[in-house]
């Protein structure tokens, strides 16, 4: 599985957008990049999955370049709320066969400031 | 509201004792998973079911963890003789099928004196 690097912690005030990047050099051509969002004494949360270029949800904005060495989680206008863990996480397509264990880094914990 | 709830949300024991965990998806889904996480770490995974078959089991941290899904519903997650070493979150997690991503419940937090 491709090994994950993010930054262990990241301040935002309120209202800001926050862009957490996600390196993975060594990502295979089958594999997805997905975030996933941990609040305390709380399970994951998926957030976002994407492949390549960009994808948007409700939630976030995925920007993964051409090369997909890397990633960008962007969350829009952050409020208190969003203060959590975010995974990032390479791995096989979800429609895969097999178990599709998930397998987490240490996550990158936002901490959103009045 | 992830379709996943988790009993008990806290358990605390004395080291030696055995403590059992129940993970209780709302509806029928076929495959089931067991995370550990402790803290400032990301979930580990444990082991893994397709309806009552436990299809991987390699990652189970000793002989003294065991999980079941005896009617492919719910699951159960023992350890045996527990180790101050065993204090972690223990998460469940669903998947509803072949083209969806994970859904985990609140897991529960033990505690070992």
């Amino acid at each position: 599985l491709a090994k994950t690097t993010q930054p262990i912690s990241m301040d935002s005030y309120e209202g800001q957008e926050v862009n957490i990047t996600c390196s993975h050099n060594n990502i295979a051509t089958n594999d997805y990049i997905t975030w996933y969002q941990q609040f305390p004494s709380q399970g994951p949360r998926f957030i976002i999955q994407g492949y390549k270029t960009k994808v948007t949800n409700e939630v976030a904005s995925l920007f993964i370049p051409a090369d997909r060495k890397s990633s960008t989680l962007s969350l829009p206008r952050v409020s208190l709320s969003d203060t959590a863990v975010y995974y990032c996480l390479v791995g096989p397509a979800y429609s895969g066969a097999g178990s599709y264990q998930l397998t987490f880094g240490k996550g990158t914990k936002l901490s959103v400031i009045p | 509201d992830t379709g996943v709830s988790q009993n008990p949300r806290h358990k605390i024991t004395k080291r030696g004792q055995n403590v059992t965990f129940r993970c209780d998806p709302i509806s029928e889904h076929n495959r089931l998973y067991w995370y550990r996480q402790t803290l400032g770490q990301g979930p580990e995974f444990l082991t893994y079911f397709q309806n009552e078959a436990q299809l991987e089991k390699s990652r189970l941290l000793s002989d003294r963890f065991s999980a079941e899904r005896p009617k492919g519903s719910f699951s159960t997650l023992e350890i045996q003789r527990t180790e101050q070493g065993d204090s972690a979150m223990y998460l469940c997690a669903i998947r509803r099928s072949e083209t969806d991503t994970q859904y985990f419940g609140p897991g529960t937090r033990l505690t070992v004196l």
